[in-house]
């Protein structure tokens, strides 16, 4: 099946840093990936729909100018947090949409941790 | 807007009893997805329903759409202790190009 890989899978930051965490898609091309986060013990929240060659479309309430979005080819798209404070630390999951587009690939997800 | 609510939120249950998890949702969705999360990790994906009345199984796992009702169910049957995961279903709403909402979960724990 399509593998989604997502680097780094583990990050620990000092606040007011900003991290970047990539998310490709290794054997297909996804011209649409989606960007997750995921509190302890909670479900998936919809951050934001990334596409290739334009902007990504935020959800309510995500601060597009702190979490920026960056989808630069078919196979890579990006997250970086900028200035993070301790309550950005949680589980970021990126998921890939294949061409057919009934399914999502879902990457290994990143575990964030702000000092 | 959609929203998904499963029940029960948490289910613990004895080795090779069989249940039922239930997943409504509010409005109309094209699809309905299961996945499962183990701990720490991210989400495998258990099923795709695409119509009403699909039905799918894997092993132990059959999950069914009722776009009527506007409800899936993932019925277990004779659980093992691999099974214990979090499990989530997931809608998209129609026309909105894959985005997905996802209920809130239901954490399976099977018991020796």
């Amino acid at each position: 099946g399509a593998v989604v890989s997502q680097h780094p899978s583990r990050v620990i930051c000092k606040s007011g840093t900003s991290v970047k965490i990539e998310c490709r898609s290794l054997d297909f091309q996804a011209t649409t990936m989606f960007w997750y986060r995921q509190f302890p013990k909670q479900s998936l929240m919809l951050m934001a729909t990334s596409n290739e060659g334009s902007k990504a479309t935020y959800e309510q309430g995500v601060e597009k100018d702190k979490f920026l979005i960056n989808h630069a080819s078919l196979t890579l798209s990006t997250l970086t947090v900028t200035s993070a404070h301790p309550e950005d630390s949680s589980f970021y999951i990126c998921s890939a949409r294949d061409r057919a587009g009934q399914t999502q690939y879902f990457g290994p997800g990143t575990r964030l941790l702000v000092l | 807007e959609l929203k998904v609510e499963q029940n029960p939120l948490f289910l613990s249950m004895q080795e090779g009893k069989n249940y039922t998890i239930y997943c409504n949702y509010s409005t109309t969705s094209d699809r309905l997805y299961w996945y499962r999360q183990d701990p720490g990790k991210s989400l495998e994906s258990l099923f795709v329903l695409l119509s009403n009345g699909a039905v799918k199984q894997e092993g132990r796992l059959m999950a069914s759409l009722d776009t009527k009702a506007r409800l899936s169910t993932l019925h277990i049957t004779a659980a093992v202790h691999d099974l214990s995961a979090t499990y989530f279903c997931a809608g998209g709403p129609t026309g909105t190009a894959s985005k997905l909402t996802f209920g809130t979960g239901t954490r399976l724990q099977v018991t020796l």
